[in-house]
């Protein structure tokens, strides 16, 4: 059973608004991400983090805001949304070892901009 | 760049073998990771290689040739449940999950 919890699970928004997806897990595990992953695609990462007050960007990141000032709480923010943010958005979690690439995700907020 | 390349879509039998392929270029190596998915949910961990051979946990298996760049994942006594996307990432040389699109697997009666 899953530890990690994403919310909203589902949201329609009209552009330009400003959003923030919630992602929070009971694991204790230092490192969080978020992806973005298009039916059939592969998932994009969008940032993550080794840990408190440590973010970090990737491939997508350019239009959206994290932070991480508890270990547990991974929040992801767009700032202004655009039809072309309509995606689903996966939070996950790892443990520290740098070499772990065991993701536990949670359930994903699937997000539409009108 | 980096790639990981595995087929689009596949369809097996309940009770068959399937094999998933999956090739991949990155910079560096640092493990190859399976990842089940079912419509509309969360990828989940299936298995992970660092070393060369077969990892067998069950019904699935995952083997790996670094040489060749290249893994794939066996399934066994399929059963319908098995019906999924089974994606292939790659940890690269700075420990970050380069992911394929994933290969959707469809089980028939």
């Amino acid at each position: 059973e899953a530890d990690i919890y994403q919310t909203p699970r589902y949201l329609v928004i009209g552009t330009g608004k400003k959003i923030t997806l919630e992602c929070s897990q009971t694991m204790g595990h230092d490192k969080m991400y978020w992806y973005q992953q298009d039916p059939g695609m592969e998932l994009h990462l969008i940032h993550y983090s080794y840990g408190v007050n440590s973010t970090e960007k990737g491939d997508l990141s350019s239009e959206s805001t994290v932070s991480r000032i508890r270990t547990e709480h991974f929040p992801l923010t767009l700032e202004s949304a655009r039809p072309s943010h309509t995606s689903q958005y996966l939070c996950a979690s790892s443990r520290r070892d740098r070499d772990t690439g065991e993701l536990f995700f949670g359930e994903g907020s699937r997000l539409t901009v009108l | 760049g980096q790639n990981i390349d595995q087929p689009t879509e596949m369809t097996a039998t309940e009770g068959a073998i399937v094999q998933i392929n999956c090739t991949y270029q990155t910079s560096g190596f640092n493990g190859l990771f399976w990842y089940q998915q079912h419509a509309g949910e969360a990828p989940t961990f299936l298995s992970y290689n660092v070393l060369d051979g077969l990892e067998e946990k069950g019904r699935f298996s995952s083997f790996l040739s670094r040489s060749k760049g290249y893994s794939y994942l066996l399934l066994k006594e399929l059963q319908m449940k098995d019906s999924a996307s089974y994606l292939c990432a790659v940890m690269d040389s700075n420990y970050q999950l380069i992911w394929g699109a994933g290969t959707k697997l469809i089980i028939k009666p």
